[in-house]
């Protein structure tokens, strides 16, 4: 099925611990962006691309690394996790944004760092 | 990047009573997004507004856009269950990466 995939859906860390969460796109999507949802704050912008080779930062990239080297794929690393790091993740893509086209987002990875 | 502010935060309304969110810019907006979230899940794209004072419909869902581009609403006409969730609004950034707004969150009492 077309869309966004993320993995994995569910993830605990240990205080340091680093990992990789995955995001591909099947839609030939130039822009895709990683956000965080915390309980009341919405979705804040980790780090996003407008093409492959392309990455920039949002608004809370701290402890975070992106890299795009395919138009499909846009991992997000923990470097070293920290409680503070506990949320749920989404990554989105879109055709062109600004246009009648959204983002089309993942269904989302539940990290809780202990 | 820019902002906007969302109100109300949180909105219970009885089934058949009308709901309508907000959000406010300071600054004028290229356009702006709407998406649903219903619980547990992710967020949905709803509509785009790019023209000042658009008004855009989608059944009983009505998406405005203000004359001085901004602001936006969203108003619920008749509110069924299965319009329980959060409502964000987005704004574009200068490398079309969004900004979302803090969200509205839906709960509809039977």
């Amino acid at each position: 099925n077309a869309g966004v995939t993320q993995t994995p859906k569910f993830q605990v860390l240990k205080t340091g611990q680093s990992m990789t969460l995955q995001c591909a796109q099947d839609m030939n999507h130039e822009y895709m962006s990683w956000y965080r949802q915390d309980p009341g704050m919405g979705l804040r912008l980790i780090h996003y691309s407008v093409g492959a080779g392309i990455t920039d930062q949002g608004e809370v990239p701290n402890g975070y690394n992106v890299s795009r080297s395919t138009t499909e794929d846009f991992p997000l690393r923990l470097l070293s996790a920290a409680p503070s790091q506990t949320s749920v993740y989404f990554c989105a893509s879109s055709y062109h944004p600004g246009t009648e086209y959204g983002y089309t987002f993942g269904s989302g990875t539940r990290l809780t760092v202990v | 990047g820019q902002q906007v502010m969302q109100i109300p935060q949180y909105q219970h309304v009885q089934e058949g009573e009308d709901f309508t969110t907000y959000c406010n810019s300071s600054t004028t907006l290229s356009n702006i997004q709407w998406y649903k979230q219903r619980p547990g899940g992710h967020p949905v794209f709803l509509i785009q507004l790019v023209k000042s004072g658009e008004v855009k419909k989608q059944k009983r869902l009505t998406f405005q856009f203000g004359e001085a581009k901004k602001n936006s609403s969203l108003h619920i006409t008749a509110t069924q269950t299965t319009d329980v969730g959060t409502y964000f609004c987005a704004v574009s950034g200068s490398a079309r990466q969004l900004t979302f707004g803090s969200g509205t969150q839906l709960t509809v009492l039977p």
